[in-house]
């Protein structure tokens, strides 16, 4: 099976610009979770989509923002960006059911000016 | 909320050697324990886990061992290789009902195994 896609694999936004990270999990997971990983924060949960719902969420501002669609595709939004949001953007697939596995892709490397 | 500590931060041994990575947890109701490898320039990589009914799981050269009345866990490699130098990450994450559970990482532990 092919592995976790994510794209683009690097962006440069500056602040007060929005963007969309996009997420395609292993043929058949139903449940996508994304993260943030910083050197100072580490790797930081945002939220968990399953069958297009948002299941769980972390502690982020508003401005973080997801959805799945029907697909189990995963897009993640973060608008009005703030330096602080440049980080690696981590996305994690697992077929949903109770302590499944999760596989992570190579994730989005955004970079805020 | 759970919080996850995990030492050394950096791990230096010679090829052959085995290394130790220790984590601690803080929620008692914790109980799904991966641990994850992450080269420079990719995503985490699953090695190995370990549930709660489990007090230890060997694959190969590697082993986790869990403590649930000391809320620790660690890993061990042993006979490591060049190729095993990386960061290496525990996690730990309460699954219930049929909820994932959302992971919570500790640090990052940089080990590097010279030849």
């Amino acid at each position: 099976k092919a592995g976790v896609t994510q794209t683009p694999r690097y962006l440069i936004k500056t602040r007060g610009q929005q963007v969309t990270l996009s997420c395609s999990p292993i043929s058949g997971h139903r449940s996508v979770s994304w993260y943030q990983q910083t050197p100072g924060q580490g790797l930081q949960f945002l939220f968990e989509y399953f069958s297009e719902t948002q299941r769980n969420k972390g502690n982020f501002p508003g401005r973080f923002s997801g959805r799945q669609f029907s697909n189990s595709r995963s897009e993640m939004n973060v608008s009005t960006l703030e330096l602080g949001d440049s980080a690696l953007y981590l996305c994690a697939s697992s077929p949903g059911q109770r302590g499944d596995t999760q596989y992570f892709g190579p994730g989005t490397r955004l970079t805020v000016l | 909320g759970e919080n996850v500590e995990q030492h050394p931060s950096t791990l230096s041994v010679q090829e052959g050697d085995s290394a130790v990575i220790k984590c601690t947890y803080s929620d008692s109701a914790s109980n799904y324990f991966p641990w994850y490898k992450q080269e420079l320039g990719k995503g985490p990589q699953l090695i190995i886990d370990i549930r709660s009914n489990v007090g230890e799981k060997k694959d190969q050269r590697i082993a986790v061992t869990l403590n649930k009345t000391a809320k620790h866990f660690s890993l061990h490699i042993t006979e490591t290789q060049p190729e095993d130098s990386a960061v290496y990450f525990c996690a730990a994450s309460i699954v219930f009902g049929g909820s994932q559970g959302n992971l919570i990482f500790g640090k990052g532990t940089k080990l590097s195994v010279k030849p």
